[in-house]
């Protein structure tokens, strides 16, 4: 199966700071990643998808870029109800398989 | 807008199967493909496995030896049967649906039911 490895694994940041969170896959994916917000005790919500299409109703502080196997979701201005945890999900082909995520704090 | 409700035991015991009901209310249970993923602190979010509403299913390899998934459309359920259960199956349960965005490509989950614990003790 193909690895979805995330870094970092958590981190600060200040609001209003632009955030990078990294995924990469263990094998070429093209554009089929999607990146989901979970926010503490709520259900994962799909942000992005195609690597950089934006579910609708998000956000436009939020963008996604990559292809292949490096793929990163940026936030361009913290908010503080941006504090998550942000899984990153291959479906090119099954099985989908997620990254361990990487929880972001103010 | 549509939701999802799961339900089920919270306790099972080591060995036992463990059988949760996802229940579809306000759309249609129909054309979609469904799925159950679990999230539990070791592994992290895991894809079970998808059933159409014509009952086609796809099972994730690693648990495709103990998984069924079945859809009754008349009550509007998904079922989930996982047999020989394990404290490494402890975790919360969800169910969610495919968004259909990128037909034939299946994978976005757009709508997830709140989950249910499920904890596996003697």
């Amino acid at each position: 199966d193909i690895q979805m490895t995330q870094s970092p694994s958590s981190l600060s940041a200040s609001v209003g700071d632009r955030v990078t969170i990294t995924c990469r896959a263990s094998q070429g994916i093209s554009n089929f990643l999607a990146w989901y917000q979970q926010k503490p005790g709520k259900v994962p919500k799909l942000l992005i998808y195609g690597a950089s299409i934006l579910q609708s109703g998000v956000p436009s502080r939020f963008s996604g870029s990559g292809s292949g196997t490096d793929f990163t979701l940026t936030i361009s201005s913290l908010q503080a109800e941006d504090v998550a945890t942000y899984y990153c999900q291959k479906y090119n082909s099954a099985p989908w398989t997620f990254g361990q995520g990487t929880k972001v704090e103010i | 807008q549509v939701q999802l409700q799961e339900s089920g035991p919270g306790l099972v015991k080591p060995s036992e199967t463990l059988s949760l009901t996802c229940s579809v209310s306000g759309g249609s249970i129909s054309s979609y493909y469904w799925s159950w993923i679990r999230q539990s602190p070791g592994k992290g979010l895991e894809w079970i496995g998808y059933i159409y509403y014509s009952g086609a299913t796809n099972y994730n390899p690693s648990l495709k030896s103990r998984v069924t998934i079945s859809v009754d459309t008349s009550k509007r359920e998904i079922t989930l049967k996982l047999n020989s259960m394990t404290a490494a199956d402890t975790g919360v349960y969800y169910c969610a649906r495919d968004s259909g965005k990128t037909y034939p490509l299946l994978g976005l989950l757009d709508v997830w039911g709140k989950g249910t614990t499920v904890i596996v003790s003697s």
